[in-house]
């Protein structure tokens, strides 16, 4: 069976930081980009992050309300992709989606069941 | 940024009617990269349709997309109790992807 699962969220105070695991399985990992998504307490989907596979130099992509705070990584030899979120703020507070890529890149089409992020003090 | 807005905010129908979902987005999107999601209370969304028009795998056949440029739909054929959820259009251009603020379709 194709799955993500996430792990790692939890309760953090604003300006701290907390890394998010994705581990995949059921199908080979390091052949599909991969991408998170979040959505706020009572919101629509934002796309946060995605990396490329090896053959594209595992180049990165961020949207602008996490550029230079959050790092996407992935450790095709695990199977898993990671969030590295830095100075978190309040708004950072939502569940967050790892979702599998299609092959172009411009969809998700499989998704983990999420993990929540709260940052509060 | 492209930017979509889903159209209507929430759609009120009864099983075995047709829905029409509206996503319009503020430029042209790219080789018609444009999906769409079905999302239900605690659950993680599900792909539906990328690239316009195609269905993803396991995804009965009454639900279509369509559409170019800077209009798409969404199309419920018939209704199914299971089908009341929100539903998502999302673009992808310019190593950058939206979301557009979901329709809901509630049961009448």
């Amino acid at each position: 069976e194709v799955q993500l699962v996430e792990s790692g969220g939890g309760l953090v105070q604003p300006g701290r930081s907390l890394r998010l695991s994705c581990t995949a399985s059921g199908f080979t990992f390091g052949d599909y980009p991969m991408s998170w998504v979040r959505q706020a307490p009572g919101k629509g989907l934002e796309w946060v992050s995605f990396i490329r596979i090896k053959a594209y130099d595992e180049t990165t992509e961020y949207a602008a309300s996490v550029k230079g705070r959050f790092t996407i990584s992935r450790d095709d030899s695990k199977g898993i992709a990671y969030l590295q979120m830095n100075s978190l703020k309040t708004e950072d507070t939502a569940v967050y989606y790892c979702t599998r890529a299609l092959s172009r890149g411009d969809a998700f089409d499989i998704w983990g069941q999420g993990t929540m992020v709260t940052v509060s003090s | 940024e492209i930017v979509l807005t889903q159209s209507p905010g929430t759609l009120s129908l009864s099983p075995g009617e047709r829905a029409t979902l509206s996503c319009r987005a503020s430029q042209s999107v790219s080789s018609s990269f444009l999906a769409w999601y079905q999302q239900k209370p605690g659950q993680a969304p599900r792909l539906l349709i990328h690239g316009a028009s195609s269905r993803a795998t396991g995804i009965p056949d009454r639900f279509s997309g369509s559409g170019s440029g800077t209009d798409f739909t969404l199309t419920i054929s018939r209704l199914e109790p299971e089908d009341f959820a929100v539903y998502y259009c999302q673009q992808y251009g310019s190593s950058s992807w939206t979301f557009g603020q979901g329709t809901k379709v509630e049961i009448k």
